[in-house]
């Protein structure tokens, strides 16, 4: 299958700060998906993004296919920020199966 | 509100037993997933089904069975062949080749 690198594994930063998460992808992809994973293991959507960049308030994130490679960006960091990170990527070949990378686990403290 | 269910929150798991968990979406979804996530690690897929009545193993399904009688809902058994069940497990629907959406999760663990 697909490997899928996070980096870093742990981040831990204060409030305010920003941050930029890293994914690294082995093969060509057909879309990549970044999600938050809550304290409480709610794995929520913050990005649909095959290529290109997108924003949505203080998160960004850019994926560059053809280097294989995608960035999340993290803007004036909240304690709410707080969780794991995760990159999951669909390789096209079997429609709409995921492969995950472990995760960066963000503490963001007051 | 649409969304995706998954019961229960917790469940436990005697020696030699089946268990089963429940997943139901009501977004109209056509493909339905089951993953796993053990402590540190990300989600692997168990099983995934793109159609009703049809469904394909992933990369870890023995000691796991499912079905897929209605587009609405997609089981997944642990069977007591799977030696090491103790894990959180994750449902998630998608529109073919779509952004995955999930569950809250379902926390297993043996007795």
């Amino acid at each position: 299958g697909i490997q899928v690198e996070q980096s870093p594994p742990d981040l831990i930063l204060q409030e305010g700060a920003n941050s930029t998460l890293r994914c690294n992808f082995s093969d060509s992809v057909n879309n990549l998906q970044w999600f938050h994973q809550n304290p409480w293991g709610q794995l929520i959507n913050l990005f649909y993004i095959p290529s290109g960049t997108k924003q949505n308030g203080r998160l960004s994130a850019t994926t560059v296919a053809t280097e294989r490679y995608s960035l999340l960006y993290i803007s004036s960091s909240q304690t709410t920020d707080s969780g794991v990170y995760f990159c999951a990527v669909d390789r096209g070949s079997t429609l709409g199966r995921l492969y995950f990378g472990r995760g960066t686990q963000l503490t963001v403290w007051p | 509100d649409g969304g995706i269910t998954q019961s229960p929150k917790y469940l436990f798991r005697k020696e030699g037993q089946n268990v089963t968990l429940s997943c139901e979406q009501n977004l109209n979804h056509d493909a339905m997933y089951w993953y796993r996530q053990d402590p540190g690690q990300g989600l692997r897929l168990i099983y995934y089904s793109q159609i009703v009545n049809d469904f394909q193993k992933g990369d870890i399904a023995e000691g796991y069975s499912v079905s897929r009688e209605k587009k609405e809902s997609f089981p997944l058994t642990v069977t007591s062949a799977q030696k090491n069940p103790t894990a959180f497990y994750l449902c998630a629907s998608s529109v073919s080749a779509g952004p995955q959406h999930f569950g809250d999760g379902t926390r297993l663990s043996i007795l």
